[in-house]
């Protein structure tokens, strides 16, 4: 079975400065990975994915994430954080067989300081 | 135009009470989900249908019935409402449910307490 961790529960950053969530996955064969962003009182909305080809993948609102299989890592990058980024960020593994079944991590909650 | 709607948005009720959360897409999508979201953010899913047959099912307590009469709709009703049924309830959809690949667009929530 795919599993999906989140290390980090809570992270604050200053706006203008970097960000880095980690995301890592179990799952016997290539993944299909997602990072969702929600914000406060939302639906969840897709950032970006990777499915396969190039391990770095861009996303929208300036976001990327870099695929390391070596490193069963998944992890999601911005330069420069805005204040308007401030959410919850889930990270999901597609899952094998039929369905289309996602499992996610636990979510990163970003704070961003003025 | 919202592409994946769920109705109420809120929903506060009694426990024992039956009550029904509705989800509708207009994006043509063949398949449609329903997510259980925790007071902890953990995400589950709860149950999948393609085009009005239900191919997903995970471990839910059999108070919780899908029902999905059209593939742009996919109603949750649940009955003997309990305490731990407090949740947020996300109703998702994308294009077809094989090739893990396709991306799920999901509604805005609909918010359960149970008093």
């Amino acid at each position: 079975a795919q599993s999906v961790t989140q290390p980090d529960i809570h992270i604050t950053v200053s706006e203008g400065a970097s960000l880095e969530l980690r995301c890592n996955y179990s799952y016997g064969a290539t993944p299909y990975l997602f990072w969702y962003v929600q914000s406060p009182g939302q639906g969840l909305q897709l950032l970006l994915k990777y499915f396969s080809g190039d391990t770095l993948v861009q996303g929208i609102k300036g976001f990327e994430a870099e695929f390391k299989r070596s490193q069963s890592s998944f992890n999601l990058r911005k330069p420069s954080v805005h204040w308007s980024d401030a959410a919850e960020y889930f990270c999901a593994v597609g899952a094998t067989g039929g369905g289309n079944k996602l499992t996610f991590g636990t979510g990163t909650q970003l704070k961003v300081e003025l | 135009d919202t592409a994946v709607s769920q109705t109420p948005k809120y929903l506060v009720t009694q426990m024992g009470n039956d009550k029904s959360i509705k989800c509708e897409q207009n994006l043509g999508h063949d398949t449609m989900y329903w997510y259980k979201q925790d007071s902890k953010k953990f995400l589950k899913i709860m149950f999948s249908y393609n085009n009005k047959e239900l191919i997903i099912n995970e471990t839910v307590p059999n108070r919780f019935s899908p029902k999905s009469p059209d593939k742009a709709h996919l109603n949750l009703h649940i009955n003997s409402l309990e305490l731990g049924d407090s949740a947020v309830y996300f109703c998702a959809s994308s294009q077809k449910a094989g090739g893990n690949r396709e991306t799920q667009y999901f509604g805005p929530g609909t918010r359960l307490l149970v008093l």
